[in-house]
């Protein structure tokens, strides 16, 4: 079936780095764009950004500009997402979801990773 | 680019309906019929529920509608029940080529 698989729980000092992975499964990994999307503890969605896996193309939320890095891997289908210089108020659930074109709504989303950035 | 606007809660009793509203600017809901709205239970991935503003993904419930009127969209769901109960949230392609949420609504089934 079709799906997005994100990895596990991370947690982090301020300061670091972390690297999400996004792994699609059950359709054309290079017609579907993928986003990254956040939440953070017990608030609304937040949109971080875009990347076309064909071409690897990007765009970023002008809110993590010059922090965020999103890449794919066609070998393996898999989405990336680095986010450095992390700050107490990175701690959120992050979810890949896909869509068909940049502009359709995101049809299918995975079930989400939880960064925690702590001391 | 700021949040799109949604009221914090709403609620009604079963076999009612309600409306949740969700507001915009010219440079998002009002410029484009790229609308969204994903329902998200606690501890859950969001779920498509609208997309293009009133359309249905297959297997969501006719229960569910949307519309739009300037740059206000609507989601409409008709005799609710108590699975309906869960936060919502609406979404909008903006002349940026971003995507701008709203800041979600609770729905509560009384």
């Amino acid at each position: 079936q079709v799906q997005l698989v994100q990895s596990g729980a991370e947690v982090k000092k301020p300061g670091a780095s972390v690297n999400l992975s996004c792994k699609a499964s059950g359709y054309t990994f290079t017609r579907y764009y993928v986003h990254w999307v956040r939440q953070a503890p017990g608030q609304g969605l937040e949109w971080m950004g875009i990347i076309n896996p064909s071409n690897n193309s990007t765009s970023y939320a002008q809110k993590f500009q010059g922090r965020v890095t999103m890449t794919r891997d066609t070998s393996t289908t898999t989405v990336y997402m680095e986010l450095s210089s992390l700050r107490f108020e990175d701690t959120a659930v992050y979810y890949c979801a896909r869509s068909f074109l940049a502009s359709d709504a995101f049809d299918i989303w995975g079930q989400g990773t939880m960064v925690t950035v702590s001391s | 680019q700021s949040a799109l606007t949604q009221p914090a809660s709403v609620s009604g009793s079963p076999g009612q309906s309600i409306t949740i509203s969700c507001s915009g600017t010219s440079s998002d809901v009002g410029s484009y019929n790229l609308v969204s709205w994903y329902q998200q239970h606690p501890g859950t991935a969001p779920k498509l529920m609208i997309y293009d503003v009133t359309n249905r993904p297959s297997g969501v419930s006719d229960r569910f509608s949307g519309s739009k009127s300037g740059n206000t969209a609507s989601l409409t769901i008709s005799g609710l029940q108590a699975e309906d109960e869960s936060e919502y949230y609406c979404s909008s392609y903006t002349s940026s080529s971003t995507w701008v949420f709203g800041g979600g609504t609770r729905l509560s089934v009384l």
